[in-house]
């Protein structure tokens, strides 16, 4: 079945980065994009990012263009989300999320999530 | 960006009541909305998308419907799974797509 596995929880300093992987399985990794939605304690969901796994092209929202970065290993069928310049509010739970349908960015499935803590 | 309202924030409801969920968008997003259901702990799911189509192995009675600005979700017949939070999606306007602030459907 397709699935998303994520990487291990962080603890990082302000100022910090944190790259955070994406590991898919169960359909053709290039077939579809992936796409990186924070969610901080008590928030609604915000989209950062989507990367064209098969063209490696990537979009980010405004939000987060100056310091998120998208990234795809074909060869390892994982995508890695990099975020720079960390601070206290970028606490928050990281999902990838893979499109349901192939250029509609409905969600599904989800990664496990990867809570990223921030904090001196 | 467009901004996703729902309502209510929560909700209280017993095995068996009708429940009916909206949320409007700022502007006009067509049918592009999903709707996901989050449990504690756990990584949302996708219900509906497209507004009103249900996503495979979902129950009917979950149901989408709207389009424009105005959308709901409703579920016939509460089972005690569905108590959960539920969340808007809007697609419209990728690569800025924007959630809702959620749901919270609680037992009585």
């Amino acid at each position: 079945q397709v699935q998303l596995v994520q990487s291990g929880a962080e603890v990082k300093k302000p100022g910090a980065s944190v790259k955070v992987s994406c590991k898919a399985s169960g359909y053709p990794f290039s077939d579809y994009a992936m796409h990186w939605v924070r969610q901080a304690p008590g928030q609604r969901f915000e989209w950062m990012g989507w990367i064209n796994v098969g063209h490696g092209n990537t979009k980010y929202s405004q939000r987060f263009q100056d310091r998120v970065t998208i990234t795809r290993d074909t060869s390892a069928s994982t995508v890695y989300m990099d975020l720079s310049s960390l601070r206290p509010e970028d606490t928050a739970m990281y999902y990838c999320a893979r499109e349901w349908e192939k250029l509609t960015n409905w969600f599904d499935p989800w990664g496990q999530g990867t809570l990223v803590t921030v904090s001196s | 960006d467009i901004q996703m309202t729902q309502s209510p924030s929560s909700v209280s409801a017993s095995v068996g009541d009708k429940v009916t969920i909206t949320c409007r968008a700022s502007q006009g997003v067509s049918r592009w909305v999903a709707w996901y259901q989050q449990k504690p702990g756990k990584a949302p799911k996708l219900l509906i998308y497209a507004a009103s189509t249900l996503q495979s192995g979902v129950p009917s009675r979950f149901s989408g419907s709207g389009s424009g600005t105005d959308f709901t979700l409703t579920i016939s017949s509460l089972q005690p799974e569905d108590f959960a939070t539920y969340y808007c999606q809007q697609a419209n306007s990728f690569p800025s797509i924007t959630f809702g602030q959620g749901t919270r459907l609680e037992i009585k």
